[in-house]
């Protein structure tokens, strides 16, 4: 069973259009976490969401919008994309058990192409 | 606000040489700090999760070692093997939130 699951993995759109990545973690953790992956591979947090309520909200355009309906999912949704929101974007999870270490998990990534 | 540098940003070796990758960050103030390694086109693998409060952490060939204090982390993989190959990724975690700060990454070719 895959932990953190993400869809699609592959996204390829045109600019302007608006577009969500799903994210589900069958890990039992309490937080959820969207980090994104530039060109030159740099990966920085965008968002946090513990227990549903949002805990980091990094200098991020508000054409992206999380949403998490329950503790398992963390969806992403972006407005009017532009070209330079093409990235790899990674979902993660964390935390919330008993002897939990703090340690995180990773999806697999959902490369957006933005044309 | 938490900067991460990696060293070297590149490294080829032989098959059997041990590689040892260093990290530096430079807020000493971090809760934990885990390796991963990413493959092409793929995901995050967890390596190893070193606590604040201690100074080193085993899994097989891998151990990993912390100096909060100097801000620094170095992992070493014994007796590499091609399937070794990929960008190695250090991250210290300023919080209990979660907020990983990433350096750039080492990556690692190891030819047979």
């Amino acid at each position: 069973d895959t932990a953190v699951s993400q869809t699609p993995k592959y996204l390829v759109t045109q600019m302007g259009n608006d577009k969500s990545i799903k994210c589900e973690q069958n890990l039992g953790h309490d937080t959820m976490y969207w980090y994104k992956q530039d060109s030159k591979k740099f990966l920085k947090i965008m968002f946090s969401y513990n227990n549903k309520e949002l805990i980091i909200n990094e200098t991020v355009p508000n054409r992206f919008s999380p949403k998490s309906p329950d503790k398992a999912h963390l969806n992403l949704h972006i407005n009017s994309l532009e070209l330079g929101d093409s990235a790899v974007y990674f979902c993660a999870s964390s935390g919330g058990l008993a002897g939990d270490t703090g340690e995180l998990f990773f999806g697999e990534g959902s490369r957006l192409t933005v044309l | 606000k938490q900067e991460v540098t990696q060293i070297p940003a590149a490294l080829s070796v032989p098959e059997g040489e041990n590689l040892v990758l260093n990290c530096s960050f430079t807020d000493s103030a971090i809760y934990n700090l885990q390796w991963f390694r990413q493959d092409p086109g793929k995901g995050l693998t967890s390596l190893l999760l070193i606590q604040s409060s201690q100074r080193e952490q085993t899994s097989g060939r891998l151990n990993a070692s912390l100096d909060k204090s100097s801000g620094r982390s170095t992992l070493y993989i014994a007796a590499s093997q091609p399937g070794d190959s990929a960008t190695y990724l250090c991250a210290p975690k300023g919080d209990s939130w979660g907020k990983l700060q990433f350096g750039a990454g080492t990556q690692v070719v190891v030819t047979p």
